[in-house]
């Protein structure tokens, strides 16, 4: 079935330090979906990828989808604190399959 | 966010009882969802309702048991559950069911001692 992998699945940086986290399927995804989830909270849908090499930015946050839409990265410059919780990557084709997940602490 | 609705926010019940999730939609979406969130675990999709009927089970254990009376509302029935079954359980919902982006609930906490 279709899997969704994502790493690292932990990563701790000093504040203002950047920060990567990766998604890999086995499949081709028709579109790639990223959410954030705050400690205590629930998954936020933050953007949404379609298009083959696609690059999006929100501020501090960059999200690229892979040329072969296998792929995709989301890349947050200078952490602040409140950039703390757990980010998730969620794509598929006919459904969506979640990845477990990056949890990013940032130390002040 | 206060599209979705989760009731109770925390349960704690022993395995002979029977309790039910209610999550409710205000969104006007067509697609309803229950996913189970355990520590170190990836998001697991337990069921997907579109326009009221279930269109997906992920071989869930039968001590779950889902209803959808129309497209606002989703409940989750519960009974002889093992204390493994202690999760979050988030309900999500889009406009149309697959590839839309979902809005979650705030999740119920649950106990099962």
């Amino acid at each position: 079935g279709q899997q969704v992998m994502q790493i690292p699945q932990y990563q701790h940086v000093q504040e203002g330090e950047d920060f990567t986290t990766y998604c890999n399927s086995s499949t081709t995804l028709s579109n790639i979906q990223w959410y954030k989830q705050r400690p205590g909270g629930h998954p936020v849908f933050l953007i949404q990828l379609v298009k083959s090499g696609e690059v999006k930015k929100q501020k501090r946050l960059t999200f690229q989808f892979g040329e072969a839409k296998k792929n995709s990265s989301l890349h947050i410059t200078a952490t602040q604190t409140t950039d703390v919780g757990t980010y998730f990557c969620a794509g598929g084709y006919q459904k969506v399959t979640f990845g477990i997940g990056t949890k990013l602490q940032v130390i002040p | 966010e206060t599209g979705v609705t989760q009731t109770p926010r925390h349960l704690v019940m022993g395995m002979t009882n029977k309790k039910s999730l209610k999550c409710e939609q205000h969104l006007g979406h067509n697609a309803m969802y229950w996913y189970k969130q355990s520590a170190k675990k990836p998001l697991e999709l337990m069921f997907v309702y579109s326009l009221e009927e279930r269109v997906e089970n992920n071989s869930v254990p039968s001590r779950f048991s889902p209803e959808c009376p129309n497209s606002s509302h989703l409940f989750l029935h519960l009974h002889t559950l093992q204390p493994e079954d202690s999760a979050l359980y988030l309900c999500a919902s889009s406009d149309g069911q697959g590839r839309s982006r979902q809005y979650f609930g705030p999740g119920t906490r649950l106990t099962v001692t």
